[in-house]
């Protein structure tokens, strides 16, 4: 089945620690995205890809940063410079540029101790 | 800018009562409305989409939602909740082209 595999589900880390989140797509989707959910704010992107070797900022991207080095995969790193990391990070993928609407993934709960 | 508003932080509802979730959203031109569900532990899916034509649209589950152009608005209706609806819906807008802005989300509990 064609889906957004994210890794690993739950994630620690120290802090001063820089950590990378995976996501992977076999949905043939040309866009993908990185969103951060908290409590009460919904889901904010931080980072978002239209194509291979092309990202753009999102609302929130200090202090993360990634790559998209093909269709598939589209890693999110999470830097010692993000002031408050702790999160559900989720994953996202669309034909279309998000207008038919996104996939996502399952989600990744990191938690700086 | 876009931006989207839910009604409601946290809603407590009986098995079988009615439900309506509100959504307001900013943005003068023309959108494509979406409302996504969370169930605990799962990931977001979709519920239900409006593009364009009648605006009563259906989704799955029993889920149907107005699009009210004239007050914009996207309210999220179900005439009977059951225990298993029990989960954190998020209202969302596009506009054709650019990414999604989604609202805070409004947390369901269905009380059995």
């Amino acid at each position: 089945d064609g889906g957004i595999t994210q890794s690993p589900k739950y994630l620690f880390r120290k802090e001063g620690q820089n950590v990378t989140l995976s996501c992977e797509q076999n949905l043939n989707h040309d866009a993908m995205y990185w969103y951060r959910q908290d409590p009460g704010q919904g889901l904010r992107l931080i980072y978002y890809s239209q194509i291979v070797n092309d990202f753009q900022k999102g609302d929130i991207a200090e202090g993360y940063s990634v790559s998209r080095e093909k269709k598939e995969s589209f890693p999110l790193t999470v830097t010692s410079a993000q002031k408050n990391p702790t999160a559900f990070y989720l994953c996202a993928s669309s034909a279309d540029r998000a207008n038919y609407g996104y996939t996502f993934g399952s989600g990744t709960r990191l938690t700086v101790v | 800018a876009q931006s989207v508003s839910q009604h409601n932080h946290h809603v407590i509802l009986s098995e079988a009562a009615s439900l309506e979730l509100g959504c307001n959203y900013s943005y003068g031109g023309t959108v494509n409305l979406f409302w996504y569900v969370q169930y605990p532990g799962q990931h977001l899916q979709l519920l239900l989409k409006y593009f364009s034509g009648d605006p009563l649209v259906k989704g799955i589950k029993g889920f149907e939602a107005e699009f009210i152009k004239s007050k914009f608005s996207f309210n999220l209706r179900k005439p009977s909740v059951q225990w298993s609806d029990t989960a954190e819906y998020f209202c969302a807008v596009n506009a054709w082209g650019q990414n999604f802005v989604f609202g805070p989300g409004t947390r369901l509990s269905v009380l059995p």
